[in-house]
């Protein structure tokens, strides 16, 4: 299957304070690429869909003027979390979805702790 | 709006013994089916899909799962449970081609006891 990679795989920052994510797709040009979150012992919540060149389509509740997304590339998405906040600590998961094996592979997450 | 059932908070098997994660789904037309498992700390592993075809779906690591329309379930299994498959397992869902974006179960999680 397709592989998908994220930077960092875990970060501790202060609050205020923005923090970058990476999702790569290793091996595929990927058109479309998700940006999930989950809380613990919580399944997956989608937070919005990432488009090569154009806006990401987020999902109702979820602040786009926070979690800015941008996907520049056919193998690169970014979500970065603006003035990070004790409650947007949680586990963030990236995949890609745009293949023709219409099977959604999923980056290994990163852990986002804000203090 | 398409929707997914794991009615299982948790599934406690001995190892050697056969295993079913339940999965129930509701979605309009012909649904793709997805199983994921989690491992503490990291990201889902794709484990099998079921798109079209036979009912019987095989995928990684001796698992299988059937794809029952009348019944709208997709219930996991395996054989031979091991101590490794400990995990959370996902079953997830999406209205059949042209769109990607997967609605998923909340989760079951499997512990395998030695």
């Amino acid at each position: 299957g397709a592989v998908v990679s994220q930077h960092p795989s875990w970060v501790i920052c202060k609050s205020g304070t923005s923090v970058k994510i990476e999702c790569r797709s290793l091996d595929f040009q990927a058109t479309t690429m998700f940006w999930y979150r989950q809380f613990p012992k919580q399944s997956l919540m989608l937070m919005a869909t990432s488009n090569e060149g154009s806006k990401a389509t987020y999902e109702q509740g979820v602040e786009k003027d926070k979690f800015l997304i941008n996907h520049a590339s056919l193998t690169l998405s970014t979500l970065t979390v603006t003035s990070a906040h004790p409650e947007d600590s949680s586990f963030y998961i990236c995949s890609e979805g745009g293949g023709p094996s219409d099977t959604q592979y999923f980056g290994p997450g990163t852990r986002l702790t804000v203090l | 709006a398409q929707s997914v059932a794991q009615p299982e908070d948790q599934v406690n098997v001995a190892e050697g013994n056969p295993l079913t994660v339940k999965c129930t789904y509701s979605v309009s037309g012909n649904p793709y089916l997805f199983w994921y498992v989690q491992y503490p700390n990291r990201g889902l592993q794709f484990l099998l899909k079921y798109i079209t075809g036979d009912n019987l779906v095989k995928g990684s690591y001796g698992f299988e799962a059937e794809f029952n329309k009348s019944q709208t379930s997709f219930h996991l299994k395996k054989p031979s449970a091991l101590v490794s498959d400990s995990a959370l397992y996902f079953c997830a869902v999406r209205p059949g081609a042209g769109s990607y974006q997967l609605t998923f179960g909340k989760g079951t999680k499997l512990s395998v006891i030695p």
